[in-house]
């Protein structure tokens, strides 16, 4: 069992829709969770940023983490074409100098 | 835009041969990180430096070594190349490394092709 799994989609959605992305994950020690968004032939740059559980809100996206269930989420209100991506969810544990554990990335593709 | 130069964007090889990538971190970052994207394996995380020294290390092959110099810019050398070393290999930089609280900035990656 890989340590974060993530659906691969592809997920695709008209556009306002609500788009629900998730990962699942196994290694209890993960306190750090991150959302990276991947546009074609470009490198991931950083969406959410969430410690430990619960849930942060920026703009049209929300980041949910749920600790007990080892499963977080990235929803997308109104989505826009824009937001046509591979969404990556990433986690660390609390350990100075760690790097990240990715997910495969979902490909999101919202059609106007 | 980043701030994270990485050269070269494309580059094609055969197998058996050596590669070296380069990475410029942003402005201030003393942290490097290298990360391979493959399609079967996702992003797994490489090696990082810290201000020239190694810092942490992931699933790195012996064929592969890194090194991070005094104006902070790092390498990542790829010998021995194999069919299956063909992947995006993208660079990250972050202000001090320490701890998963930092945001890491991430080049647009090289492209590598071992034919």
């Amino acid at each position: 069992q890989k340590e974060v799994e993530q659906d691969p989609g592809p997920l695709s959605v008209p556009e306002g829709a609500i788009v629900s992305l998730n990962c699942t994950y196994s290694n209890s020690a993960f306190q750090y969770f991150m959302w990276y968004r991947q546009y074609s032939r470009k490198g991931p740059e950083l969406l959410m940023y969430t410690y430990s559980s619960g849930n942060k809100e920026d703009g049209r996206f929300t980041a949910q983490v749920d600790k007990s269930s080892k499963y977080i989420s990235l929803f997308i209100r109104d989505s826009q074409p824009s937001d046509s991506a591979t969404y990556l969810c990433a986690m660390s544990v609390n350990q100075a100098g760690t790097a990240l554990i990715f997910g495969k990335g979902t490909t999101l593709s919202v059609s106007s | 835009d980043s701030g994270v130069t990485q050269t070269p964007k494309h580059l094609i090889t055969a197998t058996g041969q050596r590669v070296t990538l380069r990475c410029s971190p942003r402005s201030g970052d003393l942290s490097v990180y290298w990360y391979q994207q493959s399609l079967d394996q996702g992003l797994q995380f490489l090696i990082q430096y810290y201000n020239g020294e190694e810092r942490a290390k992931g699933n790195i092959l012996e064929r592969f070594s890194a090194q991070q110099f005094p104006d902070l810019h790092s390498e990542l050398n790829l010998s021995s190349l194999e069919l299956g070393d063909s992947a995006l290999y993208f660079c990250a930089s972050s202000v001090s490394g320490f701890g998963a609280r930092e945001t890491q900035y991430f080049g647009p990656g090289t492209r590598l092709l071992v034919l």
